[in-house]
Protein backbone atom coordinates (compact mmCIF):
# COMPACT_ATOMS: atom_id res chain seq x y z
CA UNK A 1 0.00 0.00 0.00
CA UNK A 2 1.42 3.56 -0.76
CA UNK A 3 2.04 5.50 2.34
CA UNK A 4 3.45 8.99 2.99
CA UNK A 5 4.62 9.19 6.55
CA UNK A 6 4.81 12.10 8.48
CA UNK A 7 5.97 12.71 12.47
CA UNK A 8 3.22 13.55 14.41
CA UNK A 9 4.94 15.89 16.80
CA UNK A 10 3.88 18.02 18.08
CA UNK A 11 6.92 20.40 16.75
CA UNK A 12 6.92 23.06 19.24
CA UNK A 13 9.34 26.35 18.14
CA UNK A 14 9.58 29.82 19.25
CA UNK A 15 8.12 32.61 17.45
CA UNK A 16 10.03 34.15 14.64
CA UNK A 17 12.07 30.65 14.10
CA UNK A 18 12.44 28.21 11.25
CA UNK A 19 10.01 25.39 11.79
CA UNK A 20 11.40 22.46 9.74
CA UNK A 21 8.83 19.75 8.37
CA UNK A 22 9.23 16.30 6.72
CA UNK A 23 7.61 13.72 4.91
CA UNK A 24 8.83 10.61 3.22
CA UNK A 25 6.62 8.38 0.73
CA UNK A 26 6.89 4.77 -0.52
CA UNK A 27 5.51 5.42 -4.41
CA UNK A 28 8.15 6.41 -6.24
CA UNK A 29 5.96 6.88 -9.46
CA UNK A 30 4.29 9.31 -7.17
CA UNK A 31 4.56 12.90 -9.34
CA UNK A 32 2.96 15.45 -7.57
CA UNK A 33 3.54 16.92 -3.76
CA UNK A 34 1.56 18.72 -1.52
CA UNK A 35 1.47 20.66 1.21
CA UNK A 36 -1.66 21.68 3.25
CA UNK A 37 -2.54 23.26 6.83
CA UNK A 38 -5.49 22.79 8.78
CA UNK A 39 -7.23 24.43 11.67
CA UNK A 40 -8.91 22.68 14.14
CA UNK A 41 -12.26 21.44 12.60
CA UNK A 42 -11.34 23.57 9.23
CA UNK A 43 -11.09 21.58 6.04
CA UNK A 44 -6.83 21.53 4.67
CA UNK A 45 -6.06 24.48 2.61
CA UNK A 46 -3.27 24.48 0.16
CA UNK A 47 0.12 25.83 1.59
CA UNK A 48 2.65 24.85 -1.22
CA UNK A 49 2.82 22.52 -4.23
CA UNK A 50 6.42 20.73 -5.82
CA UNK A 51 6.92 18.56 -8.77
CA UNK A 52 10.34 18.43 -9.54
CA UNK A 53 13.63 17.92 -7.33
CA UNK A 54 14.99 21.27 -5.55
CA UNK A 55 13.50 23.73 -3.74
CA UNK A 56 10.44 26.02 -4.29
CA UNK A 57 9.52 29.10 -2.53
CA UNK A 58 6.80 31.52 -1.95
CA UNK A 59 7.00 34.05 0.62
CA UNK A 60 7.67 32.69 3.60
CA UNK A 61 7.13 28.93 3.04
CA UNK A 62 9.93 26.72 1.35
CA UNK A 63 8.93 23.30 -0.05
CA UNK A 64 11.90 20.65 -0.89
CA UNK A 65 11.81 17.29 -2.95
CA UNK A 66 14.13 14.67 -3.34
CA UNK A 67 12.96 12.08 -5.16
CA UNK A 68 15.64 10.08 -5.17
CA UNK A 69 15.49 9.66 -1.22
CA UNK A 70 11.58 9.87 -1.53
CA UNK A 71 11.39 13.04 0.77
CA UNK A 72 9.44 15.88 0.90
CA UNK A 73 9.78 19.24 3.27
CA UNK A 74 8.18 22.13 4.15
CA UNK A 75 10.56 25.25 5.99
CA UNK A 76 8.33 28.00 7.35
CA UNK A 77 10.40 31.18 7.98
CA UNK A 78 9.88 33.78 10.60
CA UNK A 79 7.26 31.52 12.33
CA UNK A 80 4.18 33.20 13.69
CA UNK A 81 1.47 32.19 16.33
CA UNK A 82 -0.73 32.00 13.71
CA UNK A 83 0.99 29.32 11.76
CA UNK A 84 -0.05 27.16 14.81
CA UNK A 85 -1.75 23.92 12.43
CA UNK A 86 -1.60 20.69 12.01
CA UNK A 87 0.44 20.23 8.55
CA UNK A 88 -0.71 17.18 6.13
CA UNK A 89 2.17 16.04 3.10
CA UNK A 90 0.54 14.79 0.12
CA UNK A 91 1.82 12.79 -2.54
CA UNK A 92 0.40 10.56 -6.03
CA UNK A 93 -0.87 11.57 -8.69
CA UNK A 94 -4.53 10.43 -10.29
CA UNK A 95 -4.66 9.12 -6.29
CA UNK A 96 -3.40 11.21 -3.72
CA UNK A 97 -2.22 9.79 -0.38
CA UNK A 98 -2.09 11.95 2.85
CA UNK A 99 0.61 11.16 5.77
CA UNK A 100 -1.48 11.82 9.23
CA UNK A 101 0.14 15.09 9.66
CA UNK A 102 2.40 17.13 12.06
CA UNK A 103 1.12 19.20 14.61
CA UNK A 104 2.74 22.61 14.76
CA UNK A 105 2.93 25.03 17.76
CA UNK A 106 4.40 28.63 17.58
CA UNK A 107 4.86 29.72 21.15
CA UNK A 108 5.02 34.10 21.65
CA UNK B 1 -17.66 31.98 -5.65
CA UNK B 2 -15.52 29.09 -5.98
CA UNK B 3 -16.20 26.22 -4.13
CA UNK B 4 -17.09 22.72 -2.35
CA UNK B 5 -20.21 22.46 -0.76
CA UNK B 6 -21.16 19.37 1.09
CA UNK B 7 -24.39 18.95 2.83
CA UNK B 8 -25.38 18.20 6.01
CA UNK B 9 -22.63 19.67 7.82
CA UNK B 10 -23.16 17.71 10.65
CA UNK B 11 -25.33 14.47 10.96
CA UNK B 12 -26.40 11.93 13.78
CA UNK B 13 -27.57 8.44 12.71
CA UNK B 14 -28.29 5.19 14.15
CA UNK B 15 -26.61 1.81 12.82
CA UNK B 16 -28.41 -0.01 9.93
CA UNK B 17 -30.24 3.77 8.33
CA UNK B 18 -29.15 4.28 4.93
CA UNK B 19 -28.07 7.69 4.44
CA UNK B 20 -26.31 10.30 1.32
CA UNK B 21 -23.51 12.94 1.82
CA UNK B 22 -24.15 15.17 -0.80
CA UNK B 23 -21.08 16.91 -2.54
CA UNK B 24 -21.42 19.72 -5.44
CA UNK B 25 -18.19 22.01 -6.78
CA UNK B 26 -19.08 24.81 -9.08
CA UNK B 27 -15.35 25.09 -10.79
CA UNK B 28 -16.06 22.38 -13.57
CA UNK B 29 -13.47 20.31 -12.12
CA UNK B 30 -12.67 16.60 -13.58
CA UNK B 31 -11.29 14.99 -10.47
CA UNK B 32 -13.37 14.76 -7.16
CA UNK B 33 -12.58 12.57 -3.70
CA UNK B 34 -14.32 11.42 -0.80
CA UNK B 35 -12.05 11.25 2.69
CA UNK B 36 -12.64 10.39 5.97
CA UNK B 37 -10.41 11.96 8.77
CA UNK B 38 -10.01 10.05 12.08
CA UNK B 39 -7.29 11.04 15.37
CA UNK B 40 -3.41 10.09 14.09
CA UNK B 41 -4.59 8.49 11.00
CA UNK B 42 -4.83 11.44 8.60
CA UNK B 43 -6.98 11.56 6.04
CA UNK B 44 -7.59 8.79 4.15
CA UNK B 45 -9.11 8.23 0.58
CA UNK B 46 -12.49 6.43 0.48
CA UNK B 47 -13.46 7.17 -3.31
CA UNK B 48 -11.99 9.05 -6.39
CA UNK B 49 -13.37 10.14 -9.67
CA UNK B 50 -11.61 11.63 -12.69
CA UNK B 51 -14.67 12.39 -14.50
CA UNK B 52 -18.16 12.02 -15.03
CA UNK B 53 -18.93 7.82 -14.75
CA UNK B 54 -15.10 7.25 -13.91
CA UNK B 55 -14.68 6.14 -10.41
CA UNK B 56 -12.43 3.94 -8.46
CA UNK B 57 -11.47 2.67 -5.17
CA UNK B 58 -9.32 4.45 -2.78
CA UNK B 59 -7.95 3.19 0.49
CA UNK B 60 -11.12 2.46 2.59
CA UNK B 61 -13.64 1.78 0.44
CA UNK B 62 -15.92 -0.52 2.28
CA UNK B 63 -19.40 0.32 3.23
CA UNK B 64 -19.35 3.23 0.99
CA UNK B 65 -20.58 3.42 -2.62
CA UNK B 66 -20.17 7.00 -4.63
CA UNK B 67 -21.65 7.76 -8.22
CA UNK B 68 -20.72 10.29 -11.02
CA UNK B 69 -23.56 10.91 -13.00
CA UNK B 70 -23.01 14.70 -13.23
CA UNK B 71 -19.72 16.65 -13.43
CA UNK B 72 -20.61 19.05 -10.29
CA UNK B 73 -22.32 16.22 -8.19
CA UNK B 74 -20.61 13.59 -6.41
CA UNK B 75 -22.63 12.82 -3.40
CA UNK B 76 -21.62 9.34 -0.85
CA UNK B 77 -23.49 6.53 -0.01
CA UNK B 78 -23.43 4.57 3.58
CA UNK B 79 -26.09 1.79 2.53
CA UNK B 80 -25.56 0.32 5.74
CA UNK B 81 -23.85 3.02 8.18
CA UNK B 82 -22.05 1.14 11.44
CA UNK B 83 -20.29 2.85 14.36
CA UNK B 84 -17.30 2.52 13.05
CA UNK B 85 -18.12 5.06 9.87
CA UNK B 86 -18.12 7.81 12.51
CA UNK B 87 -15.68 10.46 11.25
CA UNK B 88 -15.23 13.46 9.63
CA UNK B 89 -15.92 13.60 6.01
CA UNK B 90 -14.50 15.57 3.57
CA UNK B 91 -15.00 16.17 -0.41
CA UNK B 92 -12.50 17.81 -2.80
CA UNK B 93 -12.45 18.56 -6.27
CA UNK B 94 -9.41 19.20 -8.66
CA UNK B 95 -8.75 20.09 -12.05
CA UNK B 96 -5.84 17.45 -13.10
CA UNK B 97 -3.79 14.89 -11.14
CA UNK B 98 -1.16 17.78 -10.76
CA UNK B 99 -3.24 20.69 -9.65
CA UNK B 100 -4.24 22.20 -6.18
CA UNK B 101 -7.22 20.34 -4.75
CA UNK B 102 -10.35 22.16 -3.04
CA UNK B 103 -12.09 21.06 0.22
CA UNK B 104 -15.30 21.18 1.12
CA UNK B 105 -16.07 22.19 4.67
CA UNK B 106 -16.59 18.97 5.87
CA UNK B 107 -19.10 16.85 7.31
CA UNK B 108 -19.05 15.04 11.00
CA UNK B 109 -20.86 11.96 11.31
CA UNK B 110 -22.03 10.25 14.29
CA UNK B 111 -23.60 6.40 13.68
CA UNK B 112 -24.95 5.42 17.49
Amino acid sequence: QKEVEQNSGPLSVPEGAIASLNCTYSDRGSQSFFWYRQYSGKSPELIMSIYSNGDKEDGRFTAQLNKASQYVSLLIRDSQPSDSATYLCAGGGNKLVFGAGTILRVKS
Amino acid sequence: EAQVTQNPRYLITVTGKKLTVTCSQNMNHEYMSWYRQDPGLGLRQIYYSMNVEVTDKGDVPEGYKVSRKEKRNFPLILESPSPNQTSLYFCASRTGWADTQYFGPGTRLTVL
